[in-house]
């Protein structure tokens, strides 16, 4: 089975402050991505990456940077966390190719920023 | 730009009822698409998938999807939902000409009354 896990399940963080979301998977993906999820607006993309240091914006990356010095991890770095961070994030990987990209998900990580 | 448009946010439905969940689709290329379901309090899971072949796609628990090239969609049915179908449903597509980005629709709600 495919695995991808989120290092914590629940953060509550002070605005202002530096904020790191690792994701980890276990199954040699090329691509992996940072979603964030609220209500009525679906999964929107914040970044995502097809190999190691390699990275592209998605659709919402302003206040986000991200790390992929490794195959296996995939960070989300909040520079200076605000209360419009709040938020579900969700991590995913896939392969790359022109079929069978299925994407698995973590658990999420539900940041608070107070 | 790759887009995903669902055309309804809350469906309510009664048991045994039909389902038909909308999804449009902005990219003319090649696309894989996709339908993912959150139940209350779980992660994403993969409902189907489409990449080639048979434009009618079966997927778990009774849903399938067909592919309609001309309209740019990519409908879920189940014929006869039950209680244990509430939940959110998400469509996604990706292509290669866009490096595998998965980009998602803004989901439907789906109550299903017993």
């Amino acid at each position: 089975d495919v695995k991808v896990t989120q290092s914590s399940r629940y953060l509550v963080k002070r605005t202002g402050e530096k904020v790191f979301l690792e994701c980890v998977q276990d199954m040699d993906h090329e691509n992996m991505f940072w979603y964030r999820q609220d209500p009525g607006l679906g999964l929107r993309l914040i970044y995502f990456s097809y190999d190691v240091k390699m990275k592209e914006k998605g659709d919402i990356p302003e206040g986000y940077s991200v790390s992929r010095e490794k195959k296996e991890r995939f960070s989300l770095i909040l520079e200076s966390a605000s209360t419009n961070q709040t938020s579900m994030y969700l991590c995913a990987s896939s392969l790359t190719g022109l079929s069978d990209t299925e994407a698995f998900f973590g658990q999420g990580t539900r940041l608070t920023v107070v | 730009a790759q887009s995903v448009s669902q055309h309804n946010h809350h469906v309510i439905l009664s048991e045994a009822a039909s389902l038909e969940l909308g999804c449009n689709y902005s990219y003319g290329g090649t696309v894989n698409l996709f339908w993912y379901v959150q139940y209350p309090g779980q992660h994403l899971q993969l409902l189907l998938k489409y990449f080639s072949g048979d434009p009618l796609v079966k997927g778990i628990k009774g849903f399938e999807a067909e592919f309609i090239k001309s309209k740019f969609s990519f409908n879920l049915r189940k014929p006869s939902v039950q209680w244990s179908d509430t939940a959110e449903y998400f469509c996604a597509s990706s292509s290669m000409e866009y490096g595998n980005k998965l980009v998602f629709g803004a989901g439907t709600i789906l109550r299903v009354k017993s």
